[in-house]
């Protein structure tokens, strides 16, 4: 069964500094995908960022990277020079190919950036 | 804009009082999911439509059902909800691109639901 850990329930960073969300996933489905969702205190969850368990380079999105360690199982999302707007939920969650459509989720990281 | 959209956002109803949530889509995806989330913890799925086939969740209550009367809209039924269902629902929809994984389900703004 496909599996999602976040860690950290919680992550304070300094305005403009870089931080790492991370997140750890276990599948034995060879062919999957992973995303990063951002959850604001509004409710909607909005897509940041994916990355296909066969893509040979990290994704990127502007601000947001992935740092995806396959042996490692690890899918850290890497946000660069944070933003008081980046204070959110945000959760992990993978596809297997094999899933049926499903998406799982980790249980998310809140992430708080101060002035 | 091409989005998901719910109604209400926010919807108080009594105990065992039946309530409809609503769910609408301009992106022509085929499949429509809902799923409960719960203060501080993640999403967890309810079911989902891929076209006019329903999927349910194993552990899902019998008494949340679900209608997609057509491709653009999609209800989520509370037969008799009780103090454990207040939840935000969220309502999401994805192309249906069978086993591509990078498939993206994208969310409409959730709908809070309050029992009293």
């Amino acid at each position: 069964a496909q599996k999602i850990t976040q860690t950290q329930p919680g992550m304070f960073v300094q305005e403009k500094e870089a931080v790492t969300l991370d997140c750890t996933y276990d599948t034995s489905d060879p062919s999957y995908g992973l995303f990063w969702y951002k959850q604001p205190s509004s409710g909607e969850m909005i897509f940041l960022i994916y990355q296909g368990s066969y893509d040979q380079q990290n994704a990127t999105e502007g601000r947001y990277s992935l740092n995806f360690q396959k042996a490692r199982k690890s899918a850290n999302l890497v946000i660069s020079a944070s933003q008081l707007g980046d204070s959110a939920m945000y959760f992990c969650a993978m596809r297997e190919a094999r899933g049926a459509q499903k998406l799982v989720f980790g249980q998310g990281t809140r992430l708080t950036i101060n002035p | 804009d091409a989005m998901v959209i719910q109604n209400p956002r926010y919807q108080v109803t009594q105990f065992g009082k039946p309530v409809t949530l609503s769910c609408s889509q301009t992106l022509n995806h085929n499949v429509m999911y809902w799923y409960q989330q719960k203060s501080s913890q993640a999403p967890k799925l309810l079911f989902h439509y891929y076209d006019k086939d329903f999927n349910n969740e194993a552990d899902t209550p019998d008494n949340f059902q679900s209608r997609r009367p057509n491709t653009s809209f999609c209800f989520l039924d509370i037969r008799s909800p009780g103090l454990g269902d207040a939840a935000m629902y969220l309502c999401a929809t994805s192309r249906g691109h069978g086993t591509f994984t990078g498939e993206t389900q994208y969310f409409g703004p959730g709908t809070r639901l309050l029992v009293l």
